[in-house]
């Protein structure tokens, strides 16, 4: 247990639906990221909120959009989604991103299939 | 942030202790040494970092050479739950911009009964 907990762990949705995944974090941190993990391949990080605010858009595609209406919630929205966005996402939390030595805490992720 | 080289997988008997090297030749005088490991379809998990000294904490021991261009990952006496992908991550202040982690393919580390 982390402390960073996602919800749903496990979705699968047609290329025409739209659903949201979501991330809360308990730990008091005021930074939150969005990492993909695709079959065979490592994390990529996808975006960077810093006290709400978002810091780094990782050239994602505008099929998913984050929000993060507060610190300690992050969502990212999905829709249109292709086959090729089936992964695990995982969401992080730190204290912050000015500092180099803050550790981040990994949420179990979401595995989201595509059909 | 500066490349790291592991090795793509490593064997430990249980009980043993496991040691996994990471390379890290053009670390800069700033960037953090890190280490995760992930458990199969798991989060990533926080295990240790360091800047210059050798660090412990409850799960493990970071080995840090003096010129800082290679880390040594110690887990004293490893357990099947042990068994995992490390990552090995140097990790600096951008300076203004976002501080992601860049994952590697990292070691598999097996460890056998």
């Amino acid at each position: 247990e982390t402390g960073v907990t996602q919800t749903p762990r496990h979705l699968v949705m047609g290329m025409t639906n739209k659903k949201s995944l979501k991330c809360e974090q308990h730990l008091g941190h005021n930074a939150m990221y969005w990492y993909k993990q695709s079959a065979k391949k490592p994390l990529e990080l996808m975006f960077v909120y810093s006290l709400e605010e978002r810091v780094e858009n990782n050239s994602v595609p505008s099929r998913f959009s984050p929000e993060c209406p507060n610190s300690s919630h992050l969502f990212l929205h999905l829709h249109t989604l292709q086959p090729e966005d089936s992964a695990l996402y995982l969401c992080a939390s730190s204290q912050g991103i000015a500092v180099s030595s803050y550790e981040q805490y990994f949420g179990p992720g979401t595995r989201l299939t595509v059909t | 942030d500066a490349k790291t080289t592991q090795p793509p997988s490593m064997d430990c008997a249980e009980g043993r202790a496991a040691n996994l090297p990471c390379n890290h030749s053009t670390i800069s005088g700033n960037e953090y040494v890190y280490w995760y490991r992930q458990i199969h379809s798991q989060g990533p998990q926080y295990i240790i970092h360091g800047l210059k000294n050798n660090e412990t904490n409850e799960m493990a021991s970071l080995i840090i050479t003096e010129d800082r261009k290679s880390s040594t990952l110690i887990l004293p006496h490893a357990t099947l739950r042990d068994t995992a992908v490390y990552y090995c991550i140097v990790r600096g202040y951008s300076g203004g911009g976002a501080d992601g982690l860049t994952f590697g393919k990292g070691t598999h580390l097996i460890i056998q009964p």
